[in-house]
């Protein structure tokens, strides 16, 4: 079964201060995918990688991907309190149909 | 807004019962994907359907079923119920047969006492 880690579980950060998210997975996937969470609410999605060394932008995130590795970042810069979020990542095998969510990294940022 | 809906939002029920939550995904998307959300397990993948074939299964109990109605909307049922599958149920849909661009529903949480 495909493992999917993340690194921290728990991030506490102050705002303007920049940080990164880790996601390692154990085998061979097809995509990767990273989404947020707020409390009590669904998962919104935030970047499709399709190849390694895509990269992917929208506002103060940024997402990489590194297939050889079997890593993708997750980069925050000069945090801001609204991206205060639980943040997945997530894997598929497109062989087989399935679908793999990471751990999830609680990120907190502090005025 | 995702425009993908649940329902109920909230079930409460005891242990043994059986219970059904529904989806109903954004007009003209075909595939529905089931997910569970616990403390314990994380958020596990459960299953998919296309066009009402079910096409992907993941960590889905033979306690559980689902369907796809000829309308689309999808039914999870989940039988003899434990404790351990109060969760949080999402449903998502996307357009294509893979989940290149999932949106989410709000989500169904369940409560077994």
């Amino acid at each position: 079964e495909l493992k999917v880690e993340q690194n921290p579980l728990f991030l506490s950060m102050q705002e303007e201060k920049n940080y990164t998210i880790y996601c390692n997975y154990s085998t061979t996937s097809d995509r990767l995918y990273w989404y947020r969470q707020d409390p009590g609410k669904s998962l919104e999605s935030l970047f499709v990688l399709l190849s390694n060394g895509a990269v992917k932008q929208e506002g103060r995130l940024m997402a990489s991907l590194d297939t050889k590795a079997r890593l993708s970042t997750l980069h925050i810069t000069a945090a801001v309190h609204d991206l205060s979020a639980t943040y997945f990542c997530a894997v598929d095998r497109i062989t087989g149909n399935q679908f793999y969510f990471g751990t999830g990294t609680s990120l907190t940022v502090i005025p | 807004d995702s425009g993908v809906t649940q329902t109920p939002k909230h079930l409460i029920t005891a242990t043994g019962q059986r219970v059904t939550l529904r989806c109903s995904p954004r007009s003209g998307d075909l595939s529905v994907y089931w997910y569970q959300q616990s403390l314990d397990q994380g958020l596990q993948f459960l299953i998919q359907y296309y066009n009402g074939e079910e096409r992907a299964k993941g960590n889905i109990l033979e306690r559980f079923s689902a369907q796809q109605f000829p309308d689309l909307h999808s039914e999870l049922n989940l039988s003899s119920l434990e404790l351990g599958d109060s969760a949080l149920y999402f449903c998502a849909s996307s357009a294509r047969q893979d989940p290149y661009e999932q949106y989410f529903g709000p989500g169904t949480r369940l409560t077994v006492t």
